[in-house]
């Protein structure tokens, strides 16, 4: 089946401008995540939704960063007034959800955002 | 802060030679261990879990976990050069989130 998808696979902006970023789950997972990799670190976790449940948005870094999703699907990260030392590869991840079991997270391939 | 620690390499090892990637958490409410296989400029993908103690073997991949010294391993068997990537261990507190290590990169050598 469909894996997780990501779009775009690049951007390129300026600072100071806003930018979205789209992730299509995988169909019938209910949790959803956000991470951001920076080159040649690792996986910084920034956003998790579980169900209809409210958001764990522990991990943003700034006000300047918020995400939504809409009908518990479809994700979009919003960066606001983005600044250089937002770029990074931004990955989203989905699960079934599952509590009190093991619950593997499924990476789509990521945007790769660059602000110049 | 809960924190998952890996050496970041690389570590080198000849085609062929068993490759040991060694991971440590603190948080010992840490139920869950994944690792996942980063080729350069892709995205992580699962090579497996672990929950129990001991060995856990698939395929060429052997997971270790022992909860008591909090520690996990990867050994990875007959290494090949399309191993060769960054590893990536994550620990689960029973809840949905994982805390990701930092990875260590492998390199497998002709």
């Amino acid at each position: 089946g469909a894996g997780v998808s990501q779009s775009p696979s690049n951007k390129v902006t300026e600072k100071g401008k806003d930018v979205e970023l789209r992730c299509d789950p995988i169909s019938g997972h209910t949790a959803l995540y956000w991470y951001r990799q920076s080159l040649g670190q690792g996986l910084e976790f920034l956003i998790y939704f579980q169900g209809n449940s409210a958001p764990d948005k522990s991990g943003l870094p700034s006000d300047r960063f918020s995400a939504e999703r809409t009908g518990g699907s479809v994700s979009t990260l919003t960066i606001q007034r983005t600044q250089q030392e937002d770029s990074a590869v931004y990955l989203c991840a989905s699960s079934l959800g599952t509590t009190g079991g093991i619950d593997t997270q499924y990476f789509g391939p990521g945007t790769r955002l660059t602000v110049l | 802060q809960k924190e998952v620690e890996q050496n970041s390499g690389p570590l080198s090892v000849p085609e062929g030679a068993i490759a040991s990637l060694n991971c440590t958490y603190s948080d010992r409410g840490s139920q869950s261990f994944f690792w996942y296989r980063q080729y350069s400029g892709k995205s992580p993908e699962l090579i497996m879990f672990i929950y129990s103690n001991g060995d856990k073997e698939d395929g060429r991949f052997t997971a270790q976990l022992n909860k008591a010294s909090q520690y996990v391993s990867l050994l990875i068997r007959d290494s090949q050069p399309s191993d060769s990537a960054t590893y990536l261990c994550a620990g689960g507190g029973g809840g949905n989130k994982l805390t990701f290590g930092t990875g260590t990169q492998l390199k497998v050598e002709l």
